[in-house]
């Protein structure tokens, strides 16, 4: 079975400044791991995604994630927030052996960027 | 290009009733999964649809089931509807992962179909 665990059910942070919106996951067989986002009043769009190769991904709109395999984590960061990233950010994971379309999904990190 | 469009985009039932959600996939994707997210949690999957056959099912009673038609849309019903299935419920479209076709985990998903259950 999966899990998604993300620390941090909201985070406020003002404009310009860094983020880090954590997550850690189980499983207890190799994972694709994901992160999307979801815009009010919007379907959720993927960030970004790490299938293999090197642990550093980027995303869309400069984010990007670092795969932690030692710790079991995907740590989601910006360097520099603008208002609008305000949203509800998903971290998400999918086994490797099913296809991969079956997501599992984490409870979400609301993100706040104050002007 | 339309992306992927679900209705209706909300709906009101009672206790007991039955509900058809309907979806339509982004151009020129094959395969459609559905998810419910309750509020405050993060999206269920409940199952996914491939040439016109459930080809893998999450954690959800046979209450919940599916079609999909040969244009590629698809539809969710729920019979004898509980308070608790009250959500979001997001259809999501993507390329069959297999034969190289498509990326894993690169789903487009609909605004969803908020149903409230009285």
């Amino acid at each position: 079975a999966q899990s998604v665990t993300q620390l941090d059910s909201q985070v406020p942070v003002f404009e310009e400044a860094p983020v880090e919106l954590r997550c850690n996951y189980s499983s207890s067989v190799s994972v694709y791991l994901f992160w999307y986002v979801q815009y009010p009043n919007q379907g959720l769009q993927l960030l970004l995604k790490y299938l293999s190769g090197s642990t550093l991904v980027k995303g869309i709109n400069g984010f990007e994630a670092e795969f932690n395999k030692s710790q079991t984590s995907f740590h989601l960061r910006k360097p520099s927030v603008h208002i609008s990233d305000t949203a509800e950010y998903f971290c998400a994971v999918a086994r490797r052996q099913t296809g991969a379309n079956n997501l599992f999904f984490g409870t979400g990190t609301r993100l706040t960027v104050i002007p | 290009d339309a992306g992927v469009t679900q209705s209706p985009t909300h709906l009101i039932k009672t206790r007991g009733q039955q509900v058809t959600l309907r979806c339509s996939p982004k151009s020129g994707h094959d395969t459609v999964s559905w998810y419910q997210q309750a509020l405050g949690q993060g999206p269920q999957f409940i199952f996914q649809y491939y040439e016109e056959e459930e080809r893998q099912r999450g954690n959800f009673p046979d209450r919940f089931s599916g079609h999909q038609f040969p244009n590629y849309s698809s539809e969710l019903n729920v019979n004898a509807l509980l308070l608790g299935d009250s959500a979001l419920y997001l259809c999501a479209s993507s390329l069959a992962t297999g034969r190289g076709r498509g990326l894993p985990g690169e789903l487009f998903f609909g605004e969803g179909s908020r149903l409230t259950v009285l």
